[in-house]
């Protein structure tokens, strides 16, 4: 099994261009989530998905949205990038929230400018 | 909602030594406590996830223990290793929101 994959590994846009951050995985999980991870403010949620065409806000929603079109794919889009969303974005994936551990991808590093 | 706090910010001690991480929440309805290990530049990888119903797990030289009662989780380290050198994050699950995590302690074992 591959575990949780996340493409690119690396991304620099412009301040108002738009992209997805892909992430998959191949471990049958329905319970998927974004994060994203920045000095001294730790992993804060940004959306989740507890299975295929189900998703919810977490923490810091703004800016972002998600789909869940598949039990395998969950990405994230940014509709207009601003310098703040500048960090390093982490999918993570699970049977379920109750019973099993949380798989990370190895993250993307995106920097706004 | 459930906060969870990590003291100290980063930790260093020598080789050999066994050394305790501690984890604080503030939700004593928490349905179960996962302890990670992430280092530079990677995500996260799971260590131990201790249900609410457990006091403890063990894999190899790791413990985890949970106390509700009194908010608290610790992770043991024994016979620490410079191998061991990464950040320890705790996260906790109530339930009523998905995980949340603490900010992490940064272990440095010296050689």
């Amino acid at each position: 099994n591959a575990g949780v994959t996340q493409t690119p590994k690396f991304q620099v846009l412009k301040t108002g261009q738009s992209m997805t951050l892909q992430c998959a995985q191949d471990m049958n999980h329905e319970y998927m989530s974004w994060y994203r991870q920045d000095p001294g403010m730790g992993l804060r949620l940004i959306h989740y998905s507890v299975g295929a065409g189900i998703t919810d806000q977490g923490e810091v929603p703004n800016g972002y949205n998600v789909s869940r079109s598949t039990t395998e794919d969950f990405p994230l889009r940014l509709l207009s990038a601003a310098p703040s969303q500048t960090s390093v974005y982490f999918c993570a994936s699970s049977y379920d929230q109750l019973n099993s551990p949380l798989h990370f991808g190895n993250g993307t590093r995106l920097t706004v400018t | 909602k459930q906060e969870v706090t990590q003291i100290p910010a980063a930790l260093s001690v020598p080789e050999g030594e066994n050394l305790v991480l501690n984890c604080s929440f503030t939700d004593s309805a928490i349905y179960n406590l996962q302890w990670f290990r992430q280092d530079p530049g990677k995500g996260l990888t799971s260590l131990l996830l201790i249900q609410s119903s457990q006091r403890e797990q063990t894999s190899g030289r790791l413990n985890a223990s949970l106390d509700k009662s009194s908010g608290r989780s610790t992770l043991y380290i024994a016979a620490s290793q410079p191998g061991d050198s990464a950040t320890y994050l705790c996260a906790g699950y109530s339930g009523n929101t998905p995980l949340v995590f603490g900010k992490g302690t940064r272990l440095s074992v010296i050689a």
